[in-house]
């Protein structure tokens, strides 16, 4: 089983629709938690952060649950611009960073 | 401010050959990783350093070395490149680790025949 799992999707949706995805970890040692951005042959990008209390940041809601090791990411009124492969990672001992395989997502006008 | 600078972006390796993969940031960060990208696998941490003189191994460090002798560079050798060492590798950097996330290179991407 690998330590971070998302659905790799493709997840197709258009312009203005709601999205979800979804990740879960393994490791219950787990300190912080991230979900990343990466277009198409370009590096991660740091989208945010996930905590506890969730948190948003403007059209991006995301959301942590420890007791069930479950990690979530909410994109409202998607844009073009948001299609993108979407990265679970999950940080130990501030220096190992697990990625998931990543979800991808399409926008569609 | 460069940010996390790698080189080169494409490098075409013969089986055998060893070459180093350049990584240097100019954010006096602590911490700095090299990582790989394959197909359907996610990225996979190789060897990371927690400061100058300080190295560790990661998930998949067998077939590279790396050291740090200065904060801004951490360079990754491939010692006898391997096809299935063909991949994009990415070098990373942060100033907390943990807390505040990492910032990626551009990415180097290598291809061993």
């Amino acid at each position: 089983r690998k330590e971070v799992e998302q659905d790799p999707g493709p997840f197709n949706v258009p312009e203005g629709a709601t999205v979800a995805f979804n990740c879960t970890y393994s490791n219950s040692a787990s300190q912080s938690f991230f979900w990343y951005r990466q277009d198409c042959r370009k590096e991660p990008k740091l989208l945010m952060s996930v905590y506890s209390s969730g948190n948003e940041d403007g059209r991006f809601t995301a959301q942590l649950n420890r007791a069930s090791q479950y990690i979530s990411l909410l994109i409202r009124d998607s844009k073009l611009s948001d299609s993108a492969t979407y990265l679970c990672v999950v940080i130990y001992n501030n220096n190992d960073m697990r990625f998931g395989a990543g979800t991808r997502l399409t926008v569609k006008p | 401010n460069a940010g996390v600078t790698q080189t080169p972006k494409f490098q075409v390796l013969k089986t055998g050959q060893s070459m180093t993969l350049q990584c240097a940031q100019d954010m006096n960060h602590e911490y700095m990783s090299w990582y790989r990208q394959d197909p359907g696998m996610g990225l996979r941490l190789i060897h990371y350093s927690v400061g100058a003189g300080i190295t560790d191994q990661g998930e998949v460090p067998n077939g590279y070395n790396v050291s740090r002798s200065t904060t801004e560079d951490f360079p990754l050798r491939l010692l006898s490149a391997a096809p299935s060492q063909t991949s994009v590798y990415f070098c990373a950097s942060s100033y907390s680790g943990g807390t505040w996330g990492y910032t990626f290179g551009s990415g180097t991407r290598l291809t061993v025949v």
